[in-house]
């Protein structure tokens, strides 16, 4: 069983659209993370979230927003996509601070 | 920023030779972790060293940590062409749960 989920695996769309990527774990995690991987491999948290606090990185534009749904689901929601935005995006999940992260698929963006 | 940076950027080695790969890192840590990423696929987790740890060991990977030089190392022995992948390290700073990752290693094992 996938531990941690991520759909699509690939997603080609054009700037200005508005998209979704979902992520589900069911490791019975207590935070979930989104992070993106650029195309020279440099890997930044985005989001970290747990049902008390949402941390965003402050370099990360607004356009990005994380919904979670309940406790096994992250969303990433992106409006108005940029050429820039074309990455891996990568979902991640661990029980609690101090332990491993575990890392879904990624999904591939493709903005033209 | 990048929290850390690892050298080399690049390793290739005969199967059977050890790989050394290094990281560096900037901040306090909890601990520091070693992730493999083969081509187009996702991280999956080696190995946690905790910041009051020295050296671990996991089958044929050993890890060193160097609070002092805010530095640490992992070792691949005897590696096979299956261990060709990147190797990033990341660190879970004091206070936070996330990881900020290095740079990356493109290991390469030629048979």
């Amino acid at each position: 069983d996938t531990a941690v989920s991520q759909t699509p695996k690939y997603l080609v769309t054009q700037m200005g659209n508005d998209k979704s990527i979902k992520c589900e774990q069911n490791l019975g995690h207590d935070t979930m993370y989104w992070y993106k991987q650029d195309s020279k491999k440099f890997l930044k948290i985005m989001f970290s979230y747990n049902n008390k606090e949402l941390i965003i990185n402050e370099t990360v534009p607004n356009r990005f927003s994380p919904k979670s749904p309940d406790k096994a689901h992250l969303n990433l929601h992106i409006n108005s996509l940029e050429l820039g935005d074309s990455a891996v995006y990568f979902c991640a999940s661990s029980p609690t601070e101090d332990t491993e992260a575990f890392f879904g698929q990624g999904t591939r963006l493709t903005v033209v | 920023s990048q929290q850390g940076e690892e050298d080399p950027q690049a390793l290739s080695i005969q199967e059977g030779e050890n790989a050394t790969m290094n990281c560096s890192y900037k901040t306090s840590i909890n601990n520091l972790q070693w992730y493999r990423q083969n081509s187009g696929r996702g991280l999956v987790h080696l190995i946690l060293i905790r910041s009051n740890e020295r050296e671990k060991h996991s089958g044929r990977l050993r890890v060193t940590l160097d609070t002092s030089k805010k530095s640490s190392s992992l070792l691949i022995t005897a590696s096979r062409a299956a261990d060709t992948a990147s190797y990033f390290c990341a660190t879970e700073r004091t206070g936070a749960n996330n990881l900020f990752f290095g740079t990356g290693t493109r290991l390469t094992v030629i048979p």
